[in-house]
């Protein structure tokens, strides 16, 4: 079973540039999260996407955005960034189909490092 | 807006000491998580508890979930080295599935 995967590792971007980052989920799960986790911070809940539609989204301006696709890997996209967009950010995969969904079990991938200059 | 607080936010320690970690909130949550994150890695899940007052035990970690399942203990006894590393708490509200609120995250450091 191949765990949650994410690209880049690491990214150096400037103010005001575009950013899309990359997620593989666990084989056989259906949905991804996103956090994103400042440092020294706990992660903050993005947006979740669940058979290619977004499920549910935290406090984060329109400028993040997302997309599914139909083998549940996902991108999260952010416009126009901000100094305060460098964190780590995580993908998290889940499967929804099989039980009480807050039982259900997420699995984190390694994050990228956002450097936002 | 849910929030968790965490706390102590830093515990510097002894190999061999007991500590307990606190997760609180005024909101109920439907069920909650610690996980364990190490540097340059996601968070790894510890343990999930649902039921109010329910205790779970993972070798030398409990886990305790309020009556009121609005707040969260972290209790690791003689603690080890290799114990050290960033304990998160996240709840997951009601109606939201598992869109996790995390509090601010708990530094550990086991000294030798």
């Amino acid at each position: 079973e191949t765990g949650v995967t994410q690209s880049p590792t690491h990214l150096i971007k400037t103010r005001g540039q575009q950013v899309t980052l990359r997620c593989s989920s666990q084989s056989g799960h259906n949905t991804v999260s996103w956090y994103q986790q400042a440092l020294g911070q706990g992660p903050q809940f993005i947006f979740q996407y669940y058979r290619e539609e977004e499920n549910g989204r935290g406090n984060f301006p329109p400028r993040f955005s997302g997309l599914q696709f139909p083998n549940y890997s996902s991108e999260l996209n952010v416009n126009a960034l901000e100094l305060d967009d460098s964190a780590l950010y995580l993908c998290a995969s889940s499967s929804r189909d099989r039980g009480p969904f807050f039982r259900e079990t997420q699995y984190f991938g390694p994050g990228t490092r956002l450097l936002v200059l | 807006t849910q929030l968790l607080e965490q706390s102590p936010q830093f515990l510097s320690i002894q190999e061999g000491e007991n500590l307990t970690v606190y997760c609180n909130s005024s909101s109920v949550f439907s069920s909650l998580q610690w996980y364990r994150q190490e540097p340059g890695e996601g968070p790894v899940l510890l343990v999930t508890v649902v039921t109010g007052g329910e205790v779970k035990k993972l070798k030398r970690l409990t886990f305790q979930f309020g009556d009121a399942r609005k707040d969260s203990s972290l209790h690791i006894t003689a603690a080890q080295t290799g114990d050290t590393g960033l304990y998160l708490c996240a709840g997951a509200p009601g109606d939201a599935g598992n869109m996790l609120t995390f509090g601010g995250g708990t530094r550990l450091m086991v000294k030798p």
